[in-house]
């Protein structure tokens, strides 16, 4: 059974600072792993997808890395802003699917103040 | 193009009642999927839909929970007898096609208190 483990649960940081979230799986066999953003009371937004063939994906000021065989993952946010703080969620699709079913994190709760 | 729409944003419920959850999913997208976020939880998969076709429902409660998308119409999650442990927040995603599939897109959720 897939488990999807993100570390820290929670961060705060100033503004400006360069910050990395940390995602980690249990089965390598992966179809893809996806980023999201999560805002208190609203839906979730995708923001990098990495295939289970590729490294890393950038967008903007994000940039996730993907490692298969160890079954990490690192969303890397660059000169943070007040405006990213959310929770942050890394999921996979694996488990010999190719549909949407996501396994998710618990998700790493970001404040960036100030 | 409106996105993945679901209502009611928030339902109130008091045990035993029923609870219909709507999701419509985006325009040219045929396939649904629901997903449950219980506090201090993560979101966990219930189940996947394609129009009038249940594909996996491995992540449903066996009881008291059903979901459907008709041909017409949106896809409704429906829970019976609810009780205070089915207080969640219940998220749809849809996406255009179902093998190999890539993104995702969320709707807002429908927060559900059960008194």
């Amino acid at each position: 059974k897939q488990e999807v483990t993100q570390i820290p649960a929670a961060l705060s940081v100033p503004e400006g600072e360069n910050l990395v979230l940390n995602c980690s799986f249990t089965d390598s066999a992966i179809y893809n792993l996806q980023w999201f953003r999560q805002d208190p009371g609203k839906g979730l937004t995708s923001l990098l997808l990495i295939q289970s063939s590729q490294r890393e994906q950038t967008s903007g000021r994000l940039n996730a890395s993907l490692d298969k065989s160890s079954g990490r993952s690192t969303l890397y946010i660059a000169a943070s802003q007040p405006g990213d703080s959310a929770t942050y969620l890394c999921a996979v699709i694996g488990g010999g699917t190719s549909y949407g079913k996501l396994t998710f994190g618990q998700g790493t709760i970001l404040t960036v103040h100030p | 193009n409106a996105g993945v729409m679901q209502n009611p944003r928030h339902l109130v419920r008091r045990r035993g009642q029923e609870a219909r959850l709507r999701c419509s999913p985006m325009k040219g997208h045929s396939h649904v999927y629901w997903y449950r976020q219980l506090p201090e939880e993560g979101l966990k998969f219930m189940v996947y839909l394609q129009k009038e076709n249940i594909i996996d429902e491995s992540g449903m409660p066996k009881e008291r929970f059903s979901a459907e998308f008709p041909k017409e119409g949106p896809s409704i999650l429906r829970i019976q007898q609810v009780v205070r442990g089915d207080s969640a927040a219940y998220f749809c995603a849809s996406s255009p096609r179902g093998q190999g599939v890539e993104k995702l897109f969320f709707g807002s959720g429908t927060q559900l208190s059960v008194l």
